[in-house]
């Protein structure tokens, strides 16, 4: 049972919008910000949004985050093939000495 | 350009030791936080903790402690994850990545993992 809670599942057909939620509680997104992740299959896990809102560098504006009291979610528009993909969230939590928590993942299918 | 390298899969007994490793270059390996997150087959992240190669100073998950030991080697900016004795439940995928420090949770970039087989 992950402290972040994410939808399983979550599909759309190609250029479509999708968001995914993570919800959280007062000692993670509450005082900290969020961070999401994309793992394709068979590979490492890499950074899409962090800071809530942020996008490195050559994370395609396509990918957008957003926080709002002890949840954030990520959206995708113009949905492409490519995005099919695990999508994780994580965040600080400040209890237990402080540690990072991740959700359960969302897996995204294209349809 | 900043890049994580880990060492190649490795299958091991119940009860043995292991260490794997994680080759840092590409940015100031000592002024920086790495991470260390399990995967289990067909599962989620799971965060292990941190280890500051300036000081060695590292922060373990509640779940982790005392299970593994992580550590450094400043001089080949290489930083290690140990198991003193191996259980199958440790059978999984273990990434390294370039951590942000306490209060964050931006990892990047992420080591290609590497898979440990615990079996007898």
């Amino acid at each position: 049972q992950s402290v972040l809670t994410q939808p399983p599942s979550v599909s759309g057909t190609p250029g479509e919008r999708v968001t995914i939620s993570c919800a959280g509680g007062s000692s993670n997104i509450g005082q900290n910000t969020a961070s999401w992740f994309q793992q394709v299959p068979g590979s490492a896990p890499k950074l899409l949004i962090y800071s809530n809102s942020q996008r490195p560098s050559g994370v395609p504006d396509r990918f957008s985050g957003s926080k709002s009291g002890t949840s954030a979610s990520l959206a995708i528009s113009g949905l492409q093939a490519e995005d099919e993909a695990h999508y994780y969230c994580a965040v600080w939590d400040n209890s237990l000495n402080g540690h990072v928590v991740f959700g359960g993942g969302t897996k995204l299918t294209v349809l | 350009e900043v890049q994580l390298v880990q060492s190649g899969a490795e299958v091991k007994k119940p009860g043995e030791s292991l260490t794997i490793s994680c080759k840092a270059s590409g940015y100031r390996f000592n002024t920086q936080w790495v991470a260390w997150v399990r995967q289990k087959p067909g599962k989620g992240l799971e965060w292990m903790g941190i280890i500051y190669p300036g000081d060695s100073d590292t922060r373990y998950s509640p779940s982790f402690q005392g299970r593994v030991n992580m550590s450094v080697d400043k001089s080949i900016s290489t930083v290690y994850l140990q198991w003193s004795s191996l259980r199958p439940s440790d059978t999984a995928m273990y990434y390294c990545a370039r951590h942000y420090g306490s209060g964050s949770s931006k990892f990047d970039p992420w080591g290609q993992g590497t898979l440990v087989t615990v079996s007898s």
